[in-house]
């Protein structure tokens, strides 16, 4: 069964911290990694990762995939309130467009 | 960028009544859109597959009588779920990914709250 696992499930934080989230899986036929932030509605996209090793990087945010040993990171660096969100990890296959989830990460910064 | 809009945003339903969602690719085609279900502080859960011109593709426990899935043009895909019950409150989303290749992200809708009482 494909599965993917996210770690921690809830983290809270004080501005200005650094902070990672993990991402591992198991699944059959691998295409991509993707990190999407999800605050009151839909999830927006954030990373797609398809090849280990290379750092993907937007601002404050960061995120390497090792397809080696099957996990994921995403750093927030000098983390803000507006980055309090749910951070969900979902993982494509080779054969269709589905997308299999983790249970995402609560994160809280307080300031 | 590629939009996907989702509607109605909230809508709130007697039990036993049909609801239908509406989701639209807003500039480009989506030949497969996705139906998600998330229930409060859990993840996404694929519930179906929608396929332009042909059926559904539902997941493993998801009713296909129960939750309606028309696929009729390449840039709308509905969802009704029928005969509402008070389990069925939940938020959907659904989702579809730019033609330009195959490995390009889901784009989500805004998700719609479905509350039956």
């Amino acid at each position: 069964e494909d599965k993917v696992v996210q770690s921690p499930l809830s983290l809270v934080v004080h501005e200005g911290d650094t902070v990672t989230l993990n991402c591992s899986y198991e699944v059959t036929n691998f295409r991509s990694l993707l990190w999407y932030k999800q605050e009151k509605k839909a999830p927006t996209f954030l990373f797609m990762l398809t090849s280990s090793g290379i750092e993907k990087k937007s601002g404050r945010l960061s995120s390497i995939l090792d397809k080696k040993e099957l996990f994921s990171i995403l750093n927030i660096t000098a983390t803000q309130t507006g980055d309090s969100a749910v951070y969900l990890c979902a993982v494509g296959q080779t054969s269709g467009s589905r997308l299999t989830f983790g249970e995402g990460t609560q994160l809280t910064v307080n300031p | 960028g590629a939009v996907v809009s989702q509607h109605p945003s909230w809508v709130i339903c007697k039990s036993g009544t049909s609801v239908k969602i509406e989701c639209r690719s807003l500039d480009f085609q989506a030949t497969t859109m996705f139906w998600y279900r998330q229930f409060p502080k859990q993840s996404l859960m694929l519930m179906a597959t929608s396929n332009e011109g042909s059926k559904a593709t539902y997941e493993q426990g998801v009713e296909k009588d129960k939750f309606l899935i028309n696929h009729a043009s390449l840039t709308l895909s509905t969802l009704t779920v029928t005969s509402a019950h008070p389990e069925d409150s939940s938020f959907y989303i659904c989702s579809a990914r730019e033609p330009r290749t195959d490995n390009s992200p889901l784009h989500f809708g805004n998700g719609t709250r479905l509350t039956v009482t």
